[in-house]
């Protein structure tokens, strides 16, 4: 079945460094999202990307899909400690498929 | 408007009980999706539903079902309760069903088997 790596499983920063996850998917997804969950919270939507290539930005966090959507990556520059959580990437493989989300990737950010 | 509706926020079972888990998604929303969670297994996708039609169903045991009534609301039920059953049961919505459909989380169910 499809399955959705993230790697790094678990990242600590400096506060002020900058920080990528990486989603590698075993299929060709129809798009991708990525999903935030504070300690305790719930996930809650960031974006999705859905043209090969695409890159998108949202003020210090910078998003990517591959060309053959396959893969995508998620970077933010100078992490603050308002950017700890998990960080999901998810998608489906087309249609009416199932999501499947990724592993995820625990960010701690050291004041 | 509000967010995903989850009842009970929590829940403490014995091992062979059942239980069932209620969410009322946004309003106008059509699709629910349900989500086990666990520290060792992420998130797991358990089932989607679509104007009461059930679309996609994830692999778990028979003992995980769940439904979607006309006004939208979901409930899901889990048969024979097992330790590892105890986890953190998400529900989502979204206005349709589809790849490019952006999901709403509720804050979700702690279910803990003792």
């Amino acid at each position: 079945g499809q399955q959705v790596m993230q790697i790094p499983q678990y990242q600590h920063v400096q506060e002020g460094e900058d920080f990528t996850t990486y989603c590698n998917s075993s299929t060709t997804l129809s798009n991708i999202q990525w999903y935030k969950q504070r300690p305790g919270g719930h996930p809650v939507f960031l974006i999705q990307l859905v043209k090969s290539g695409e890159v998108k930005k949202q003020k210090r966090l910078t998003f990517q899909i591959g060309e053959a959507k396959k893969n995508s990556s998620l970077h933010i520059t100078a992490t603050q400690t308002t950017d700890v959580g998990t960080y999901f990437c998810a998608g489906r493989a087309g249609g009416y498929q199932k999501v499947t989300f990724g592993t995820g990737t625990k960010l701690q950010v050291i004041p | 408007k509000a967010g995903v509706t989850q009842t009970p926020r929590y829940l403490i079972k014995t091992r062979g009980q059942q239980v069932t888990l209620s969410c009322s998604p946004i309003s106008g929303h059509r699709s629910v999706s349900w989500y086990q969670q666990t520290p060792g297994q992420g998130l797991q996708f358990l089932f989607e539903y679509f104007s009461e039609t059930q679309r996609n169903k994830g692999n778990f045991p028979g003992r995980f079902s769940g439904r979607q009534f006309s006004n939208s609301r979901s409930e899901m039920n889990v048969s024979t309760l097992e330790l590892g059953d105890s986890a953190l049961y998400l529900c989502a919505s979204s206005f349709i069903a589809g790849p490019e459909s952006t999901i709403y989380f509720g804050e979700g169910s702690w279910l803990t088997v003792v």
